[in-house]
């Protein structure tokens, strides 16, 4: 069964404090993305890779940064977090190709910055 | 990337067919239309995609028409667990998919 995972399901930091979000597939896929989510809003796509090492800025990247060292993950960097990061982050996974549009999304990261 | 409009809500009772339809006037040759559900504190699931025509499988239909510039997701006799929402998108498998607010679709007992 096709699985993308996340670190932590609840997270709470303190304003100014540096977080990681991490995201790891098991599909082997060379895409990987991250949205985040809130009400009224639907998902803003933050940051998107299409191979290791490689990165894109996606509609809000603003605040954030992502590393794709292997394959399998995609981390999410919030280097001073800021109350107005406090958000569901949905990291998602899916291979490239014609019609291939079926993404994975992992259970989310509900981060709360105080 | 083509947008795509849809209900913001719809309602309905249980054990009836429930159709959401969604625009996509600039939709492009190579985009294909996908369905997505999101129930509360998860991250969205993939129900169905489509090019052209119709398409089933054991959890919903699409409807496509000739010019494609809409569609319809079709979920039959739905229960309180269909209570979600849905997502219609367009895209072509090379650019990231664009989510908008989707459909909040509540049954009712």
């Amino acid at each position: 069964d096709v699985k993308v995972t996340q670190s932590s399901r609840y997270l709470v930091k303190r304003t100014g404090e540096k977080v990681f979000l991490e995201c790891v597939q098991d599909m082997d896929h060379e895409n990987m993305f991250w949205y985040r989510q809130d009400p009224g809003l639907g998902l803003r796509l933050i940051y998107f890779s299409y191979d290791v090492k490689m990165k894109e800025k996606g509609d809000i990247p603003e605040g954030y940064s992502v590393s794709r060292e292997k394959k399998e993950r995609f981390s999410l960097i919030l280097e001073s977090a800021s109350t107005n990061q406090t958000s569901m982050y949905l990291c998602a996974s899916s291979s490239p190709g014609q019609g291939a549009i079926e993404q994975f999304f992992g259970p989310g990261t509900r981060l709360t910055v105080l | 990337l083509a947008k795509t409009t849809q209900p913001i809500s719809m309602d309905s009772y249980e054990g009836q067919e429930v159709n959401i339809t969604c625009s996509h006037n600039n939709i492009a040759t190579n985009d294909y239309i996908t369905w997505y559900q999101q129930f509360p504190s998860q991250g969205p699931r993939f129900i169905i995609q489509g090019y052209k025509t119709k398409v089933t499988n054991e959890v919903a239909s699409l409807f496509i028409p000739a010019d494609r510039k809409s569609s319809t997701l079709s979920l039959p006799r739905v229960s309180l667990s269909d209570t979600a929402v849905y997502y219609c998108l367009v895209g072509d498998g090379n650019t990231p998919l664009v989510f908008g607010k989707g459909t909040r679709l509540s049954v009712i007992a």
